[in-house]
C-alpha cells in the first residue's frame, strides 16, 4: 500500500515563527498536494506540484509557499505564522497527472499557532 | 467554478438504520465523483468512486450513482454499523493547471451511528 507519511502529528509554534510541515510518500506517485481542513469548511486546497521543483498554485496559497526539489518529499512552509493558520493540514499524493487517480492522503499535522 | 454541496451534520442515527448522505455538484466538463471517508485521527481515504453517468461505485455496503441529470451523487448504505461512524466527504475531480488532478471537496458530514 501507498503510505504518505506528514512528519509530526500536533505542532505548537508561536506568531511570526517561520514553521516547515514536511511530507514523504514512497511509491514515486508524480502528483502532491497540501490541503488544509477546518471544521464548516471542508478541504481545500493550498498548493500542489506535479514535478519535481514544480509548483502551482491552489485556492488559498496565502502565506504559504512549497518545495518539491526531490520527488518523494513535499514542504508546505509558514514565513511567518499567524493565528489564522492554526488548522489541520493534509498531505496527498497521487500517481499520474490528468488520469483522475485516486488520492492517498497522510494522518494530517494539528498545528497550533499561539 | 466547480464546486460540491453535501448536507451538513453531524448526521446521528442508530445501528441498522438507512444512511444517505446527499452530494450535489456543479462542473463545466464531466467530472469524476468520489466519495472519502475519514475516521477520528486519521487522514482521508477513498471509499468509493465513479467516472461517468450512470456509473454506480459500492464498496463496504456503501453504494452512490452517478447521476448527471440531478448533478448528484448522493451516498446510501441499507444498514449502518457503530464503526461506520466518521466523517464522509463528496468530491469531483478537476484538471488544474498542468493537469494534476486536484480534487474539489465538499464540507463534509459527520455521521454518528448508536449502538
Amino acid at each position: 500500500d501507498v503510505k504518505v507519511t506528514q512528519s509530526s502529528r500536533y505542532l505548537v509554534k508561536r506568531t511570526g515563527e517561520k514553521v516547515f510541515l514536511e511530507c514523504v510518500q514512497d511509491m514515486d506517485h508524480e502528483n502532491m498536494f497540501w490541503y488544509r481542513q477546518d471544521p464548516g469548511l471542508g478541504l481545500r486546497l493550498i498548493y500542489f506540484s506535479y514535478d519535481v521543483k514544480m509548483k502551482e498554485k491552489g485556492d488559498i496559497p496565502e502565506g504559504y509557499s512549497v518545495s518539491r526539489e526531490k520527488k518523494e518529499r513535499f514542504s508546505l512552509i509558514l514565513e511567518s505564522a499567524s493565528t489564522n493558520q492554526t488548522s489541520m493540514y493534509l498531505c496527498a499524493s497521487s500517481k499520474v497527472r490528468g488520469t483522475n487517480e485516486k488520492l492517498f492522503f497522510g494522518s494530517g499535522t494539528q498545528l497550533s499557532v499561539l | 467554478g466547480d464546486s460540491v454541496t453535501q448536507m451538513e451534520g453531524p448526521v446521528t442515527l442508530s445501528e441498522e438504520a438507512f444512511l444517505t448522505i446527499n452530494c450535489t455538484y456543479t462542473a463545466t466538463g464531466y467530472p469524476s465523483l468520489f466519495w472519502y471517508v475519514q475516521y477520528p485521527g486519521e487522514g482521508l481515504q477513498l471509499l468509493l468512486k465513479a467516472t461517468k453517468a450512470d456509473d454506480k461505485g459500492s464498496n463496504k455496503g456503501f453504494e452512490a450513482t452517478y447521476r448527471k441529470e440531478t448533478t448528484s451523487f448522493h451516498l446510501e448504505k441499507g444498514s449502518v454499523q457503530v464503526s461506520d461512524s466518521a466523517v464522509y466527504f463528496c468530491a469531483l475531480s478537476d484538471l488544474r493547471g498542468g493537469g494534476a488532478d486536484g480534487l474539489t471537496f465538499g464540507k463534509g458530514t459527520h455521521l454518528i451511528i448508536q449502538p
